[in-house]
């Protein structure tokens, strides 16, 4: 059982390349979210998705794009990365009943 | 105004003493709230829920003022372990995703 996955843990990019990060989980959860931390910012919702098929934009959406095609994985898109985009990415998963959020082990992009 | 603020340390106190963080939030209507724990480079994680008539746990007491809107956290008898950063979350009302807002975070230092 192994909870919430991110991949990958790290990546380098160059200002304009794309990438994808990938979230999955095995805990049946209909939640999940991405966020980015920074230093002295906390960390800050960038999309979430209720369920299967849905996703909904946070507080930073601007660059990012999400996709919900499966219920265990949650996808994060960057189109055309930029060094504020510089960060890490915790991936989040909530379950019914409940408030609380399990997270995934973070993935440090650096984007030059 | 943030919505959720706390002191970012760090707080520097020696093996065996008790120190004790709070953090303020503004939306008055916010139903739930939670300290997180997170260590260096690695995810947040639940350290506990906070209830209106306080809740203990061990170590740690957490305790909820609606009237001020501010949470504290209480660690008494601190270990060299208990060296982290302490997010305080607040999860606001009328919120169809479950979002949860995190401040940016207290540090804690436990020194031998």
């Amino acid at each position: 059982n192994a909870g919430v996955t991110q991949t990958p843990k790290f990546r380098v990019l160059k200002t304009g390349q794309s990438m994808t990060l990938l979230c999955a989980q095995d805990m049946n959860h209909e939640y999940m979210y991405w966020y980015r931390q920074d230093p002295g910012m906390g960390l800050r919702l960038i999309h979430y998705s209720v369920g299967e098929g849905t996703t909904a934009k946070g507080e930073v959406p601007d660059g990012y794009n999400v996709s919900r095609l499966k219920k265990q994985n949650f996808l994060l898109g960057l189109e055309s990365a930029a060094p504020s985009q510089t960060s890490v990415y915790f991936c989040a998963t909530k379950g019914p009943s409940t408030d609380t959020q399990y997270f995934g082990p973070g993935t440090r992009l650096t984007v030059l | 105004r943030k919505e959720v603020e706390q002191d970012p340390g760090p707080f520097n106190v020696p093996e065996g003493a008790t120190v004790a963080f709070n953090c303020t939030y503004s939306n008055s209507a916010s139903q739930s709230f939670f300290w997180y724990r997170q260590d260096c480079r690695k995810e947040p994680k639940l350290l506990m829920s906070v209830y209106s008539s306080g809740n203990e746990d061990g170590r740690f007491t957490a305790q909820l003022n609606r009237a001020s809107q501010y949470i504290s956290l209480l660690i008494r008898d601190s270990k060299l372990s208990d060296s982290a950063t302490y997010l305080c979350v607040v999860n606001p009302a009328n919120n169809a995703g479950n979002m949860l807002t995190f401040g940016g975070g207290t540090r804690l230092m436990v020194k031998p």
